[in-house]
């Protein structure tokens, strides 16, 4: 069971855009930071976004963040075979004085 | 461009003690400025994060499993490394080693800021006797 709740798959046709939640509570993602990862299929985890909405070098245009309240949601548009992954927020619980993370969205591009 | 490489046995057995390094290449695990993270994902669940360390020696551990886990710093090799003691067939995993910068124009920055950058490639765990 994991401390943060996303949907565990979310689907959309090629070229079109889709969102994924990621609701948590005041101790993680309503008072810090999120994160969110894409995981494709046999690699490492590979940062997206950092502080809820900002995207490192590299990363395209068409991944986006937001946070509201104890909620994120990662966006991502102009849909590509190749972005079928599992996709993971993340944030730090204060309560736990640690890192969670939500269970993984897998993402399916028909 | 700093790169992470996990190290260790692929199988250990139950009650032993698992033990894995991460060796941080292209960039100095001395120079501050991050945590350095261990975190797991069980065989087709989520990431699961164990705990990290800062270069002084500095550690924060998940607290479900802290009476278990050992994570310490060798400057010397640029190496970290994660001990789980008491392993069980719930241990077995994909450990990752993975880098969280913590500063921003040399003031430290709210834990989680920036999220994890970089990681390494993983290694599988399996606890079986």
């Amino acid at each position: 069971q994991s401390v943060l709740t996303q949907p565990p798959s979310v689907s959309a046709a090629p070229g079109q855009k889709v969102t994924i939640s990621c609701s948590g509570s005041s101790s993680n993602i309503g008072n810090n930071y999120v994160s969110w990862y894409q995981q494709l299929p046999g690699t490492a985890p590979k940062l997206l976004i950092y502080d809820n909405n900002k995207r490192p070098s590299g990363i395209p245009d068409r991944f986006s963040g937001s946070k509201s309240g104890t909620s994120a949601t990662l966006g991502i548009t102009g849909l590509q075979t190749g972005d079928e992954a599992d996709y993971y927020c993340g944030t730090w619980d204060s309560s736990l004085s640690g890192w969670v993370f939500g269970g993984g969205t897998k993402l399916t591009v028909l | 461009q700093v790169q992470l490489q996990e190290s260790g046995p692929g199988l250990v057995k139950p009650s032993q003690t698992l033990s894995l390094t991460c060796t941080v290449s292209g960039g100095s695990i001395s120079s501050g400025g991050y945590y350095w993270s261990w975190i797991r994902q069980h065989p087709g669940k989520g990431l699961e994060w164990i705990g990290y360390i800062y270069y002084s020696g500095s550690t924060y551990y998940n607290p479900s499993l802290k009476s278990r886990v050992t994570i310490s710093v060798d400057t010397s090799k640029n190496q970290f490394s994660l001990k789980l003691s008491s392993v069980t067939a719930a241990d077995t995993a994909v450990y990752y080693c993975a880098r969280e910068p913590i500063t921003f124009g040399g003031v430290i920055v709210s834990p989680g800021y920036y999220g994890m950058d970089v990681w390494g490639q993983g290694t599988t765990v399996t606890v079986s006797s």
